[in-house]
């Protein structure tokens, strides 16, 4: 069965910096790989995805992800933080044929001044 | 277009009561799935419905239940809650079955079910 991991439980930044998370999954052919931010008490909402051709993909809100199949990552980037982006992240693995998303246990992400 | 609706937002109940809780995915989608939220297990997999079929079930027990109407609405119900039921429970549409791929969820607010 396919699995996430999200190795950072917790991530503080400063504003302005740059931000890397880090996701890994276990799937024995290529998957599909998905991003999702949650704001507190709020659903998920996509933030990009990823299901063949270019690695490098580009998201909502300034976010990019790059799929390294060697590594079995799909890391999710952004070049400057910004408070508003404070929220936990959940990057979630999928394949075809009849089974649903599975997801990472997720990284919050803190934004400091 | 509206998104995904679930109600209520927030729900408390005493052990060994039962629940419903209702989603109403976006129109035109016809796949709703239902996710688990707590602190300690992160979000994991109730069950799936497409075309009022339940395509696929999660890892639960069998007091958790569901059903899709016809115009795509889904309703899930906890019997004799326990109080590990306490959670967000989050419902997903999307316009095809297989967990939206392809498609990516849209995931509604959820309900806040706490059990006393």
């Amino acid at each position: 069965a396919q699995s996430v991991t999200q190795p950072d439980i917790h991530i503080t930044v400063s504003e302005g910096a740059s931000l890397e998370l880090r996701c890994n999954y276990s799937y024995g052919a290529t998957p599909y790989l998905f991003w999702y931010v949650q704001s507190p008490g709020q659903g998920l909402q996509l933030l990009l995805k990823y299901f063949s051709g270019d690695t490098l993909v580009q998201g909502i809100k300034g976010f990019e992800a790059e799929f390294k199949r060697s590594q079995s990552s799909f890391n999710l980037r952004k070049p400057s933080v910004h408070w508003s982006d404070a929220a936990e992240y959940f990057c979630a693995v999928g394949r075809s044929g009849n089974t649903p998303l599975v997801f990472g246990k997720g990284t919050r992400l803190s934004v400091i001044a | 277009k509206a998104g995904v609706t679930q109600t209520p937002r927030y729900l408390i109940k005493t052990r060994g009561q039962q629940v419903t809780l209702s989603c109403s995915p976006i129109s035109g989608h016809r796949s709703v799935s239902w996710y688990q939220q707590t602190p300690g297990q992160g979000l994991q997999f109730l069950f799936e419905y497409f075309s009022e079929t339940q395509r696929n079930k999660g890892n639960f027990p069998g007091r958790f239940s569901g059903r899709q109407f016809s115009n795509s609405r889904s309703e899930m119900n906890v019997s004799t809650l326990e109080l590990g039921d306490s959670a967000l429970y989050l419902c997903a549409s999307s316009p095809g079955p297989s967990g939206g791929l392809g498609y990516g969820y849209t995931f509604g607010s959820g309900t806040r079910l706490t059990v006393v």
